[in-house]
């Protein structure tokens, strides 16, 4: 069976410095890969998939196969980007797994 | 139209009663998802409805009966629950075309089983 793991439940950093958001996948297939975020009071959305290959909000991810890895990365941290980030994976059946989540804190 | 609602926001029940969820898209989706997220944990996938049809039962027990009457709605029956299903339970959406697209989720309703 699929298995998301992110190892860091609160990862805190002062704003301008760099992130990474962990997330280790184990699957024997072709997945697809999302980052989901959840600010304060909001309701989870999705950030990226690696399918698209986009920056969104100055965050990043790639997919390496190799390490069967998808950390999510952001140069120069703000305040704003302080949220709960889910890594999830789905294997085409359309039914998404989630790692347990990091949350993000960023300091002034 | 571009957000999935779910009411009610929330739910407090005993545990001989029988309530439904309910959730609307009127986004054209047509998959739709229930989620059960208990406190400080990821959501975990219960049902996948595609073009109505249920299509994914992860093994929930039947004491929860999901429904789809049409495109745009999905409810979830609830009926003797216990105390440890109190949980917030999110509706998604997307489309359903090949391969795996974006889900929009709702703001979940918040169940309390006493």
């Amino acid at each position: 069976a699929q298995r998301v793991t992110q190892p860091e439940k609160l990862l805190s950093v002062f704003k301008g410095a760099p992130v990474e958001l962990k997330c280790n996948y184990s699957y024997s297939g072709s997945p697809e890969l999302f980052w989901y975020v959840q600010y304060s009071r909001q309701r989870l959305q999705l950030l990226l998939r690696h399918i698209s290959r986009e920056s969104i909000k100055g965050f990043t991810a790639d997919l390496n196969k190799g390490e069967t890895s998808f950390h999510l990365k952001k140069p120069f941290a703000q305040e704003e980007d302080s949220a709960m980030y889910y890594c999830a994976l789905d294997t085409g059946r359309r039914a998404l797994t989630f790692g347990s989540g990091t949350r993000l804190q960023v300091q002034p | 139209d571009t957000e999935v609602t779910q009411t009610p926001k929330h739910l407090v029940m005993g545990m001989t009663n029988k309530k439904s969820l309910k959730c609307e898209q009127h986004m054209g989706h047509r998959a739709m998802y229930w989620y059960k997220q208990k406190a400080k944990k990821p959501p975990e996938l219960m049902f996948v409805y595609s073009y109505e049809k249920l299509s994914i039962n992860e093994s929930v027990p039947s004491r929860f009966s999901p429904e789809c009457p049409n495109s745009s709605l999905l409810n979830l029956h609830l009926h003797a629950l216990q105390p440890e299903d109190s949980a917030l339970y999110l509706c998604a959406s997307s489309r359903a075309g090949q391969g795996t697209d974006t889900q929009y989720f709702g703001p979940g309703t918040r169940l309390t089983v006493l």
